[in-house]
């Protein structure tokens, strides 16, 4: 298995700009998470989807901020319009609910710099 | 919502020497425990993991971990650290049966040869 395949790895955009990011989650798992990582607040969950369907996106930091998950092999992660701020490594996770095999995958993530 | 507490979010030690990073969490219901590593540039790694059984964890790469129920802490040790342990250690908690991970803030690990 490729394991968890996010696109693009380095992002570098204008202020204003659309962001979508994408994500490949492992064959079988059900459950796809993503993730933000800055320096300030370090891993902070955005959203997570079960069977493609979106559980909790509370964590998702404003309307500016959309994931979508149309099947079960594919997830993206949109910023419109997109701000310094939003500069961060998004993680992209998949995962099943299964004691023995239970962990979480991460992909390598992409780097975004809004500048 | 469970939270993990991480401390000593630096640590510089050299090789050879012994590591323990802390991990506490508040929930008082079933939790399962994790400790993920991320080298630097690259991504989360999962080092170990707890959900039932012997409290004493043993992981990938030396490292092991205890689960302390009545301290509610998961902490992390490895015995004699190499140059190659540099990096992120996260601990993480899922609880009350969801599957949710949550993470502490990391302890950035620089091992000095």
């Amino acid at each position: 298995d490729a394991g968890v395949i996010q696109s693009p790895r380095h992002e570098v955009t204008e202020m204003g700009q659309e962001v979508t990011l994408r994500c490949k989650p492992i064959s079988g798992h059900d459950y796809l998470f993503w993730y933000r990582q800055t320096m300030m607040r370090g891993l902070e969950l955005l959203i997570y989807f079960n069977n493609n369907v979106p559980i909790d996106d509370s964590g998702m930091p404003e309307d500016r901020f959309s994931a979508k998950m149309p099947n079960a092999s594919f997830s993206t992660l949109k910023i419109q319009p997109s701000e310094p701020r939003d500069s961060a490594v998004y993680f992209c996770a998949s995962s099943v609910w299964d004691r023995e095999t239970y962990g979480y995958t991460f992909g390598s993530g992409t780097r975004l710099t809004v500048v | 919502a469970q939270s993990v507490s991480q401390h000593n979010h630096h640590v510089i030690l050299s090789e050879a020497a012994s590591l323990e990073l802390g991990c506490n969490y508040s929930y008082g219901g079933t939790v399962n425990l994790f400790w993920y590593v991320q080298y630097p540039g690259q991504h989360l790694q999962l080092l170990l993991k707890y959900f039932s059984g012997d409290p004493l964890v043993k992981g990938i790469k030396g490292f092991e971990a205890e689960f302390i129920k009545s301290k509610f802490s998961f902490n992390l040790r490895k015995p004699s650290v190499q140059w190659s342990d540099t990096a992120e250690y996260f601990c993480a908690v899922t609880a009350g049966g969801n599957n949710r991970l949550a993470f502490g803030k990391g302890n950035q690990v620089v091992v000095i040869p």
